[in-house]
């Protein structure tokens, strides 16, 4: 079954605004990582986590990680219309070679 | 400069054919990756290859043979294709095995099948 899970599945925004996504995932990981997936392309990663990390950022990007809930959030801070994507979590389990995908979250961002 | 290439971008065939697609990767990684995302944008792993050789088959149809003459190219062969095949193919390759690397994808193939 699959890994990554986000909730929600579609969100939509007004430009500036912040938008909060949500990844659970089932098993113990080494690590999660975020990706975005404009209309028509491929996937492009954005941040890594680490299992004993609990908060990254990367510009306007924060990620947490709570291994206990098993589940991490991406934070999309002063949100822009170029943000609408499509967001997905990966994690790796079992081994650190295969990477588990959910269906990701649908963003929209309002001019 | 395109990382990670992808031939054809569109594809469309009848049942029971034979078809191929083709990933090349210009970043000098060890490991490629097939994926299949499906119409709810559900992105699944179907093979890894480290250095031309298979690391990954997740449980799919034989009908599905990957091939990789060297360690930048990773081909897609496909035969007596189905209805259910019809989906997005994406190739993707990483620095090494490790998850803590990041994957760069293609723009993906997508595949209908009548």
């Amino acid at each position: 079954s699959q890994q990554g899970e986000e909730d929600p599945q579609a969100l939509s925004i007004q430009e500036g605004e912040n938008a909060t996504m949500n990844c659970s995932y089932k098993t113990s990981i080494n690590n999660l990582q975020w990706y975005r997936q404009n209309s028509g392309r491929g996937l492009v990663h954005l941040i890594l986590i680490r299992s004993n990390e609990r908060e990254k950022h990367s510009g306007r990007l924060r990620v947490t990680l709570d291994t206990s809930k098993k589940s991490s959030s991406l934070l999309i801070t002063a949100s822009r219309a170029a943000d609408t994507a499509s967001y997905f979590c990966a994690t790796d389990r079992d081994n650190f070679n295969k990477f588990y995908f959910g269906s990701g979250t649908k963003l929209n961002v309002k001019p | 400069d395109t990382a990670v290439s992808q031939t054809p971008k569109y594809l469309v065939t009848q049942m029971g054919n034979d078809k191929s697609i083709k990933c090349e990767q210009n970043l000098g990684h060890d490991t490629m990756y097939w994926y299949k995302q499906d119409s709810k944008k559900f992105l699944k792993i179907m093979f890894s290859y480290n250095n031309k050789e298979l690391i990954i088959n997740e449980t799919v149809p034989n009908r599905f043979s990957p091939k990789s003459p060297d360690k930048a190219h990773l081909n897609l062969h496909i035969n007596s294709l189905e209805l259910g095949d019809s989906a997005v193919y994406f190739c993707a390759s990483s620095q090494d095995l490790t998850g803590s690397g990041e994957q760069f994808f293609g723009p993906g193939t997508r595949l209908t099948v009548l």
